[in-house]
């Protein structure tokens, strides 16, 4: 089924530790989002891709970094993780950028992340 | 800044009735979107209505409809005939350039 793919589901870290989160779409979108998840918080925005070979802060950028491998991929990597990351974080994509017929993201199911 | 205020927290409703979500916004732009998503215990984000702002016309996908006053920056989603399938959390979301800015959540939860 086409869509966006996250992986993993869930992971728990220690402080310190390292680790990439991985998000890949089929659906041949040019924009791709990472955002984290917090209780009364909403979503915030981490990073986004607005097309294959850019990247941009959002948000809540810090502690985090991404990659925009290709089109279809983009990763986000914690490089030394903190409790504060404990959330869940959430890929998604949409297939245009602003002017264009827009029909909002497709999310992935999560990935729930716990630091300890 | 744009900013998106979900005021209610929390909701309940009778199965069968309609209740009505809330959700105002701030923006200085003229040309935006807005969208209401669903996120059911499972975590999946599901769009459930989009709303372009230059569309006069409320959007309505079958029990789900809009009331968009953009003078006011309102932009409420009605539920109607609700089902227990509706429990869910739900996220107002205003989009303006290339970036969605998302409210803090309604949790809905539908009593048999």
């Amino acid at each position: 089924n086409a869509g966006v793919t996250q992986t993993p589901k869930f992971q728990v870290l220690k402080t310190g530790q390292s680790m990439t989160l991985q998000c890949a779409q089929d659906m041949n979108h040019n924009s791709m989002y990472w955002y984290r998840q917090d209780p009364g918080m909403g979503l915030r925005l981490i990073y986004y891709s607005a097309s294959e070979g850019t990247t941009d802060k959002g948000e809540v950028p810090n502690g985090y970094n991404v990659s925009r491998l290709n089109k279809r991929e983009f990763s986000l990597r914690l490089e030394s993780a903190a409790p504060s990351q404990t959330s869940v974080y959430f890929c998604a994509s949409s297939e245009a950028s602003f002017g264009t017929a827009f029909y909002g993201y497709t999310f992935g199911s999560g990935t729930r992340l716990t630091v300890v | 800044a744009q900013t998106v205020t979900q005021s209610q927290p929390e909701m309940s409703v009778q199965e069968a009735e309609t209740v009505t979500l809330s959700c105002t916004y701030d923006t200085s732009e003229n040309n935006y979107y807005l969208f209401w998503y669903k996120q059911p215990p499972s975590r999946q984000m599901i769009l459930v209505i989009r709303q372009e702002a230059y569309k006069q016309q409320n959007a309505t996908e079958n029990r789900f409809s809009v009331n968009f006053q953009k003078a006011a920056k309102s932009f409420s989603l009605k539920i109607s005939d609700s089902q227990l399938g509706d429990t869910a959390m739900y996220f107002c979301a205003f989009m303006a350039g290339n970036q969605f800015y998302f409210g803090t959540g309604t949790s809905l939860t539908v009593i048999p």
